[in-house]
C-alpha cells in the first residue's frame, strides 16, 4: 500500500525557517518525481514545487523561488522541503504529492503537514 | 497559463453535474481532477482528460477540446459533495497550474 507521511510543520515567526519531511512506503521511491502542493486555509491548491528521478529537474513556483527548497534521499524514502524567510502568507497545509508513472498527474497524496508564520 | 472553474454547482442526487475547467487550447494539454473532501487531503478522480483511477467509480468521467476540460459525475450521491480542481502541466513556464477550485453541493 502506498503511504506518503509529511512531518516538520509548526508555528514559526516571520523570517524564521522549517524543514518538511514527508516519508514515503509502498513504492519504488527512486523511480517517481514528486512535487510540493500547499493549501492555505480556506482557499484552493497551489503548486509549489517539482523534483524529478534522481533530482535532476527542480521547479518551483515563482512566490516561492529563492527560498524554499526541495530535494529527496532515496536512503531513506523522503522527500524534503526546506522553507526559508516565511512570511504570512506562507501559512498553509503542505502537501507532498507522488507522480504517476505515465502522467503528470498527482496519484497519490499525503496528509498534510500545517504551517503557521505569525509573530 | 490560467485555469478558471466556476466558484461552486448545485445538483440533485441521481442528476449529472458538469464541473468545467477552462483555459486557453486547454485541449492540447493533459488534464487531471481531484476531488477533495473537507478536513481531506486531495484525491484523484480523473486523469490525462479521461482516465480513470482504480477504485474511482464510473460515474466520474472526463473530457477536454479547444478551450474547456469538463468534468462530469453522473447519477450524483451525496457523498460526491467535495471541492474540485482541474490541473494540467505547462510546458511554456515549467509550472503546474490548478483551477481555482469548485464547490459541488447536493441540494
Amino acid at each position: 500500500e502506498v503511504q506518503m507521511v509529511e512531518s516538520g510543520g509548526g508555528l514559526v515567526q516571520p523570517g524564521g525557517s522549517l524543514r518538511l519531511s514527508c516519508a514515503a512506503s509502498g513504492f519504488t521511491f527512486s523511480s517517481y518525481s514528486f512535487n510540493w502542493v500547499r493549501q492555505a486555509p480556506g482557499k484552493g491548491l497551489e503548486w509549489v514545487s517539482y523534483i524529478s528521478t534522481g533530482s535532476t529537474t527542480i521547479y518551483y513556483a515563482d512566490s516561492v523561488k529563492g527560498r524554499f527548497t526541495i530535494s529527496r534521499d532515496i536512503a531513506t524514502n523522503s522527500l524534503f522541503l526546506q522553507i526559508n524567510s516565511l512570511r504570512a502568507e506562507d501559512t498553509a497545509v503542505y502537501y507532498c504529492a507522488k507522480e504517476g508513472a505515465t502522467s503528470s498527474s498527482f496519484d497519490h497524496w499525503g496528509q498534510g503537514t500545517l504551517v503557521t508564520v505569525s509573530s | 497559463y490560467v485555469l478558471t472553474q466556476p466558484p461552486s454547482v448545485s445538483v440533485a442526487p441521481g442528476q449529472t453535474a458538469r464541473i468545467t475547467c477552462g483555459g486557453y487550447n486547454i485541449g492540447s494539454k493533459s488534464v487531471h481532477w481531484y476531488q477533495q473532501r473537507p478536513g481531506q487531503a486531495p484525491v484523484l478522480v480523473v486523469n490525462d482528460d479521461t482516465d480513470r483511477p482504480s477504485g474511482i467509480p464510473e460515474r466520474f468521467s472526463g473530457s477536454n477540446s479547444g478551450n474547456t476540460a469538463t468534468l462530469t459525475i453522473s447519477r450524483v450521491e451525496v457523498g460526491d459533495e467535495a471541492d474540485y480542481y482541474c490541473q494540467v502541466w505547462d510546458s511554456s513556464s515549467h509550472h503546474v497550474v490548478f483551477g481555482g477550485g469548485t464547490k459541488l453541493t447536493v441540494l
